[in-house]
């Protein structure tokens, strides 16, 4: 069945070191979504990519989509010790669902 | 603020009880999810609802089953809990936004344990 996978499964980083989350589909998606969990907390949606090759940035964070829609990634500049959590991609599979990728844990060290 | 509601947040019942786990959604949202998520395993979505009295299993539906009589609201039914069925249940709704974002908002989740 289609899945997604999501590299690594952890990262500690220190305080000010950049972060990258890498998600790969196994089928081309229609669409893609990241979401991050703070420790006990849920899924909060962060931002959605459509367009091959499609690149947006919030803040600290950039999004990109990749050209064959089969892969996306999430880069933290400088990390503070607020990007605490779980990151989780998940792609469009089918007109209502989504499949969510395995989650990339970022602890980050003071 | 969209408000997606969730019975218990903890929740201890025995292996062959029958158990219903609540969710209710307050912003009129057409779509309604059930995940559960485990330690590297991401979350997994077990079914899910895109109109009152409609539902579709999703990738993990075996010794579940589900019921939505109203819109604002989506229940999942263990009808015979087992030790493996121990995990963090999470609800979610979305708009049917084809073509737009269709954000998820999540539940605060219901961590189940199966003795």
């Amino acid at each position: 069945g289609q899945q997604v996978m999501q590299i690594p499964q952890y990262q500690h980083v220190q305080e000010g070191e950049d972060f990258t989350t890498y998600c790969n589909s196994s089928t081309t998606l229609s669409n893609i979504q990241w979401y991050k969990q703070r420790p006990g907390g849920h899924p909060v949606f962060l931002i959605q990519l459509v367009k091959s090759g499609e690149v947006k940035k919030q803040k600290r964070l950039t999004f990109q989509f990749g050209e064959a829609k089969k892969n996306s990634s999430l880069h933290i500049t400088a990390t503070q010790t607020t990007d605490v959590g779980t990151y989780f991609c998940a792609g469009r599979a089918g007109t209502y669902k989504y499949i969510f990728g395995t989650g990339t844990r970022l602890k980050v060290l003071a | 603020d969209v408000k997606v509601t969730q019975s218990s947040r903890y929740l201890v019942k025995r292996t062959g009880e029958k158990v219903f786990l609540e969710c209710v959604q307050d912003m009129d949202h057409e779509n309604m999810f059930w995940y559960r998520q485990d330690p590297g395993l991401g979350l997994r979505l077990i079914y899910f609802s895109y109109d009152v009295k409609m539902k579709e299993k999703g990738d993990i539906p075996e010794g579940y089953s589900v019921s939505r009589e109203k819109k604002e609201r989506f229940s999942l039914i263990l009808e015979s809990a087992s030790t493996n069925q121990t995990s963090m249940y999470l609800c979610a709704s979305s708009h049917l936004a084809l073509g737009l974002t269709d954000t998820q908002y999540f539940g605060p989740g219901t961590r189940l344990t199966v003795l």
